[in-house]
């Protein structure tokens, strides 16, 4: 089983509120990712790095933004919360031949 | 950039059924190919994988799956399901020219009645 956290697991959250979803991977990998996966729908890449202080937008536009201070740590914030916003995030690490997920955050903005 | 797309959304079977999800992609170079599986209330894990080689791999649990690089398909397939298998299942690429970005489909339920 993978070493990959997420916290919290699931968020209810007002409108307008500053959040921020943890991620943290113990097997050293350089590559990370967010992804927004709601019902019925793609995986949708919003956020990747390559390493640390390296941080890249994916195809997915987002109103989020990462950091990665440490190879292990990339947090997702989103400054003010809306509704829109809803759904779940899943985090995940990568080596060439594969990608190891966390549990996902599933957040509700109201 | 690359798209996968999953045709059935939802597939409902019965136990010792035999299952076929099926899985398109458009990029038209070298790629990686990937099955992931989600069981209720668990985070995504790999299911099989396609490098290189022989064109059907195997995987964990009886699934297998086969790469036809004329169409553009790798589908999963297991002769026998079971009620566990019940789970949301993903294909997924990435381009061999860049390892790092992976592209899924949309999922497929599978729901397998006892």
């Amino acid at each position: 089983e993978a070493d990959i956290y997420q916290t919290p697991r699931y968020l209810v959250i007002g409108t307008g509120k500053k959040i921020t979803l943890e991620c943290s991977q113990t097997m050293g990998h350089d590559k990370m990712y967010w992804y927004q996966q709601d019902p019925g729908m793609e995986l949708h890449l919003i956020h990747y790095s390559y390493g640390v202080n390296s941080t890249e937008k994916g195809d997915l536009s987002s109103e989020s933004t990462v950091s990665r201070i440490r190879t292990e740590h990339f947090p997702l914030t989103l400054e003010s919360a809306r509704p829109s916003h809803t759904s779940q995030y899943l985090c995940a690490s990568s080596v060439p031949s594969e990608q190891y997920f966390g549990p996902g955050t599933r957040l509700t903005v109201t | 950039a690359q798209s996968v797309s999953q045709h059935n959304h939802h597939v409902i079977l019965s136990e010792a059924a035999s299952l076929e999800l099926g899985c398109n992609y458009s990029y038209g170079g070298t790629v990686n190919l990937f099955w992931y599986v989600q069981y209720p209330g668990q985070h995504l894990q790999l299911l099989l994988k396609y490098f290189s080689g022989d064109p059907l791999v195997k995987g964990i649990k009886g699934f297998e799956a086969e790469f036809i690089k004329s169409k553009f398909s790798f589908n999963l397939r297991k002769p026998s399901v079971q009620w566990s298998d019940t789970a949301e299942y993903f294909c997924a690429v990435n381009a061999r020219y860049n390892f790092n970005k992976f592209y899924f489909g949309s999922g497929t339920k599978l729901n397998v009645k006892p």
